[in-house]
This record gives C-alpha cells, sequence and structure tokens, in this order.
C-alpha cells in the first residue's frame, strides 16, 4: 500500500497571507495526484489533478507542484472562503487512490 | 450537468450487510466517458476511497475492503450501487457516490461530482 502524509495538520494563516501545503508519498507515484478542498457539512471539491493542472472554476490562487513523493498546494493570497480542510490522494494505477490525512486552515 | 444522489439505510446492525444505492442524474451511467466511485468519511476523520466501477462493468476496490465491498452498476435504473458486508461500528461514516469524466480512464480514482453524502451508522 501507499500511505500518504501532510503536513502540517493544522495551519493558522491570516487573510492574504502565502499558504504551502505539503504531501508525501511512501512510494513514488509520478505525478498521479490530486488535492480536495473540504468545507464543514460538504462534499469534497477537486481542485487540482495530476500533480498541477488547476481543474476548471477552481481560482488561479491555487496552484500544485511536484512528483514522485513530494508534493505541495500553495494558496498565493488566502481569501476568507479559503478557510477549510484540505487534502490530498494517491491515483497512482495499481494502488488505487488513497488519500493523506488532511489538513485544516484556520483563521489565525 | 451530472448529479449524484445517495439512498441508504442510516441504521445498520453489527454483522449485517450496508446496501446503499447512488442515483444518476445528468448522464447515462453506461457512458463510456465517466467512471463512478464511492467514498466514506467516518464522523471528524479523513476520507477513505473506498472502490470505483467502470461503465463495462469493472470494479476495483480498496484493498483493505476488497473481501468485503461490491460495487455494481444497473443501466436499466442508471444507478450504481455498494453492498459492504459485516459491518462494524467501524464502517460508521458519511459515504459519498463520485464520478468523473474521462474517457476510457486508466486510473479511475479521483473524483470531480460528488454527492452530499449519506450518513450510516453502524449499532444494535
Amino acid at each position: 500500500d501507499i500511505q500518504m502524509t501532510q503536513s502540517p495538520s493544522t495551519l493558522y494563516a491570516s487573510v492574504g497571507d502565502r499558504v504551502t501545503i505539503t504531501c508525501r508519498a511512501s512510494l513514488s507515484i509520478s505525478s498521479w495526484l490530486a488535492w480536495y478542498q473540504q468545507k464543514p457539512g460538504k462534499a469534497p471539491r477537486l481542485l487540482i489533478s495530476k500533480a498541477s493542472n488547476l481543474e476548471s472554476g477552481v481560482p488561479l490562487r491555487f496552484s500544485g507542484s511536484g512528483s514522485g513523493t513530494e508534493f505541495t498546494l500553495t494558496i498565493s493570497s488566502l481569501q476568507p472562503d479559503d478557510f477549510a480542510t484540505y487534502y490530498c490522494q494517491q491515483y497512482n494505477s495499481y494502488f488505487g487512490g488513497t488519500f493523506g490525512q488532511g489538513t485544516k486552515v484556520e483563521i489565525k | 450537468q451530472l448529479q449524484l444522489q445517495e439512498s441508504g439505510p442510516g441504521l445498520v446492525k453489527p454483522s449485517e450487510t450496508l446496501s446503499l444505492t447512488c442515483s444518476v442524474s445528468g448522464g447515462s451511467i453506461s457512458n463510456s466517458d465517466y467512471y463512478w466511485g464511492l467514498i466514506r468519511q467516518p464522523p471528524g476523520k479523513g476520507l477513505e476511497w473506498i472502490g470505483s466501477i467502470l461503465y463495462s462493468g469493472r470494479a476495483y476496490y480498496n484493498p483493505s475492503l476488497q473481501s468485503r465491498a461490491t460495487i455494481s452498476v444497473d443501466t436499466s435504473k442508471n444507478v450504481f450501487s455498494l453492498r459492504l458486508s459485516s459491518v462494524t461500528a467501524a464502517d460508521t461514516a458519511m459515504y459519498y457516490c463520485a464520478s468523473r469524466r474521462e474517457h476510457l480512464a486508466k486510473r479511475p480514482y479521483y473524483f470531480d461530482y460528488w454527492g452530499q453524502g449519506t450518513l450510516v451508522t453502524v449499532s444494535s
């Protein structure tokens, strides 16, 4: 199995801050990584696929990078609507789809 | 616009089988451009991929659930379904139906269409 580890678990930030979340895979997954945003009581929303491809309708302040085992999600200027929990998910074909444990972005 | 709606039992007794149905509207479940999946989230915890199914009926499962989970498609009703046997309290979770449009997908494990979720509690 592939394990996905996100850091930090909780991140405290202010509106306008640049925010970076890290996701590490226990084995190389090439670029087969997605990022989701989830707000309380709502289903997750897909933000990024294939490590860096922004999904349609997702604000340009979100970006993803990385390959192999280390990946990052960056929010260039945090907005009030961005306070949420973020999950990475690997989707390498052999191992199916494993999620990270989540990173909660809270108001400082 | 594709829409997914979960329907589940709400409450299941330990050792019994959980049956959940995902109704699809705004698209055909037999369309090869889509794949379908289920994800769950225990209260206050993270997401867990349960499995995915293609229009052909080929299914992929989380190895930790493979012995207990079965996902199937009913094209006549435009639904897909999950059966999870021998449930325990650890199977208590919000269960989400999900989908993505990707022709002949080779990695049908991530999703951009989601239902609102249905809470299933395992308790006697």
